[in-house]
């Protein structure tokens, strides 16, 4: 079955700490993407990848930093720098290549800072 | 003016109401628009695309307003399960990147 994989589903991280979620996708999409919700707020851009190699700042890129070494997988790093990290991180990935398509997510990371 | 407006709600109704949300969108060069569906601490799910002639599906029904810019979800003979937050997506022209609406909450009671 092709979709999304975010992982780990629960994330608790200590303060000072950095941590990495994972997200990985086997529907062959060029374009990725990081967005982070919190309660009773819609989803925030925090970077995206439109081709391997590159990547480039959302709306809310102060405290995280990602890479895309390979199509597949883009990893979202939650750095100390990051004030407020706790919030429900979700994945996405489309197909830009086709037009403006609609974006398919992974199942989402809970990070609470502890 | 944000990108994607919406009302945060909730709208409450009893089971088999009509319901009517909208959004509002700022870039009139936009052109793709979708309405996704989600549940309590679940990720966001494709519920419908809209065009621009309009489109069914069901219960569902989504319109597109280009010259007031807005798009709207109806939903008829609103079920307990219909209960959740619907998020209005915009691809932004150019980059092809999805904007998300707030969301609004519905809430059917029996």
């Amino acid at each position: 079955d092709g979709g999304i994989t975010q992982s780990p589903k629960y994330l608790f991280r200590k303060e000072g700490q950095n941590v990495t979620l994972s997200c990985e996708q086997n529907l062959n999409h060029d374009a990725m993407y990081w967005y982070r919700q919190d309660p009773g707020q819609g989803l925030r851009l925090i970077y995206y990848s439109q081709i391997v190699n590159d990547f480039q700042k959302g709306d809310i890129a102060e405290g995280y930093s990602v890479s895309r070494e390979k199509k597949e997988s883009f990893p979202l790093t939650v750095t100390s720098a990051q004030k407020n990290p706790t919030a429900f991180y979700l994945c996405a990935s489309s197909a830009p290549d086709r037009g403006p398509t609609e974006a398919f997510f992974g199942q989402g990371t809970r990070l609470t800072v502890v | 003016r944000k990108e994607v407006e919406q009302d945060p709600g909730p709208f409450n109704v009893p089971e088999g109401a009509t319901v009517a949300f909208n959004c509002t969108y700022s870039n009139s060069a936009s052109q793709s628009f979708f309405w996704y569906r989600q549940d309590c601490r679940k990720e966001p799910k494709l519920l419908m695309s809209v065009y621009s002639s309009g489109n069914e599906d069901g219960r569902f029904t989504a319109q597109l307003n280009r010259a007031s810019q807005y798009i709207s979800l109806l939903i008829r003979d609103s079920k307990l399960s219909d209960s959740a937050t619907y998020l209005c997506v915009v691809i932004r022209p150019g980059s092809y990147i999805p904007t998300f609406g707030r969301g609004t909450s519905l809430i059917v009671h029996p």
